[in-house]
């Protein structure tokens, strides 16, 4: 059974930094590409970023609302997926979710449970 | 940026009946190649993550009951629950994983009339 548990979150200010984390288990983490996405208070789901597997070259892509501002990365030998989130703003209050691939590259995701980020003064 | 919009915004169904959610996106999702299509249908109840029901536009997720099901191909796609039950009451949201960013629809949400 595919797991992912997400952790990191919490209440910043304005203009600081986060980062989150993502450990999962149950799939083969290495082969796997991963993808963050959140959820604001009471709206949709917003992709934020991927990164695929080093086999695939490890490339990452990131939504144009954080690029520049937040880095995704993952450890494979502690099969945990990162978001290093810098610059925050009050926009990027959400519920951030870690994502895995069904069948490891496409196909529709597996989410965790989410980690809660307040950006706030 | 491929651009998801559903329809409608929410639907009330009575028990047993059928409810119907369409997903369009800006350009086609089909993968020439394979022949697939790359989209996919997610249920989120109240409180919970999304839950992942349908794949490559049709395919069920395992252990998804087969009251859910999906068609479509290119542009247009359907999600239809064919016998509405009190736990299907969720937002439903289409996906495409054809090209990054990954975009979403905002959503559908299913009622009891």
């Amino acid at each position: 059974e595919v797991q992912l548990v997400e952790s990191g979150g919490g209440l910043v200010k304005p203009g600081g930094s986060l980062r989150l984390s993502c450990v999962g288990s149950g799939f083969s983490f290495s082969n796997a590409w991963m993808s963050w996405v959140r959820q604001a208070p009471g709206k949709g789901l917003e992709w934020v970023a991927r990164i695929k597997s080093k086999n695939d070259g490890g490339t990452t892509d990131y939504a144009a609302p954080v690029k520049g501002r937040f880095t995704i990365s993952r450890d494979d030998s502690k099969t945990t997926l990162y978001l290093q989130m810098n610059s925050l703003k009050t926009e990027d209050t959400a519920l951030y979710y870690c994502t895995t691939h069904r069948d490891t590259k496409y196909g529709g995701y597996y989410w965790g449970q989410g980690s809660l980020v307040t950006v706030s003064s | 940026d491929i651009v998801m919009t559903q329809s409608p915004d929410s639907l009330a169904v009575s028990l047993g009946e059928r409810a119907t959610i369409n997903c369009k996106s800006s350009q086609s999702v089909l993968f020439s190649s394979n022949k697939k299509n790359y989209l996919a249908w997610y249920q989120q109840r109240p409180g919970q993550p999304p839950k992942l029901l349908i794949y490559w536009a049709s395919t069920r997720e395992s252990g998804v009951p087969d009251r859910f099901s999906g068609s479509g191909s290119g542009t247009d796609f359907t999600l239809t629950i064919s016998s509405l039950q009190a736990e299907d009451v969720a937002v439903y949201y289409c996906q495409q994983y054809y090209s990054t960013p990954h975009t979403f629809g905002p959503g559908t949400k299913v009622d009891i009339k």
